[in-house]
């Protein structure tokens, strides 16, 4: 049982490159979330998902598109990379609503875009 | 849109001692949530809180639900090396759409007294 699992660990983008961040969770959770850690700052949600086949903006949605084709993966894509984006990318899952429920966190994705 | 204000934002301990930090709102939220985070790792859930009032404590860690809902605390008892690491709180709002997601304050980092 690995949890919730990103790759890659680390990358490096110039601006306007794109790029997909991938999270696995081996838990049957429905619920799934990607967020954004900056320094100094809690964590932003990005986007989240409800279950296999649905996706809904959180608080910082523009420039970041998501999809959750299958129950245990949630994709986050970068269609053009900014400076803005340089950050860390966490993803985490729960099997109930948020609240309702613990949610669990990915190690992170550390993201440059220079 | 709700805002979480945590303080302090840091503070160092020496071993022994007990240590104290705390979240407000201007919103009402039905559920706390503490959250430590160690470098290179995603949060970690300490503790949850669902009703007002309610304290809660798990080891040498005790929190508290306000009754106002709009704060919460966190105490850390007999501190020890392994305590140091940012520490989150995180509040949700009402059932359901995307005012469920949770909502994280901006950290208080505890480090060690050189």
């Amino acid at each position: 049982n690995a949890g919730v699992t990103q790759t890659p660990k680390f990358r490096v983008l110039k601006t306007g490159q794109s790029m997909t961040l991938l999270c696995a969770q081996d838990m049957n959770h429905e619920y799934m979330y990607w967020y954004r850690q900056d320094p100094g700052m809690g964590l932003r949600l990005i986007h989240y998902s409800v279950g296999e086949g649905t996706t809904a903006k959180g608080e910082v949605p523009d420039g970041y598109n998501v999809s959750r084709l299958k129950k245990q993966n949630f994709l986050l894509g970068l269609e053009s990379a900014a400076p803005s984006q340089t950050s860390v990318y966490f993803c985490a899952s729960s099997y109930l609503a948020p609240g309702a429920d613990t949610q669990y966190f990915g190690p992170g994705t550390r993201l440059t875009v220079l | 849109g709700q805002q979480l204000n945590q303080s302090p934002q840091s503070m160092f301990i020496q071993e022994g001692e007990d240590v104290s930090m705390n979240c407000t709102s201007s919103s009402i939220f039905n559920t706390w949530l503490w959250y430590k985070q160690d470098p290179g790792e995603g949060p970690v859930l300490l503790i949850a809180l669902y009703k007002a009032g309610e304290l809660t404590s798990n080891g040498r860690l005790t929190a508290q639900f306000g009754i106002t809902r709009k704060d919460s605390f966190l105490n850390i008892s007999a501190s020890i090396p392994s305590d140091v690491g940012i520490y989150f709180c995180a509040g949700q709002g009402s059932w359901g759409g995307s005012q469920g997601n949770l909502i994280f304050g901006k950290g208080t980092k505890l480090s060690v007294k050189p």
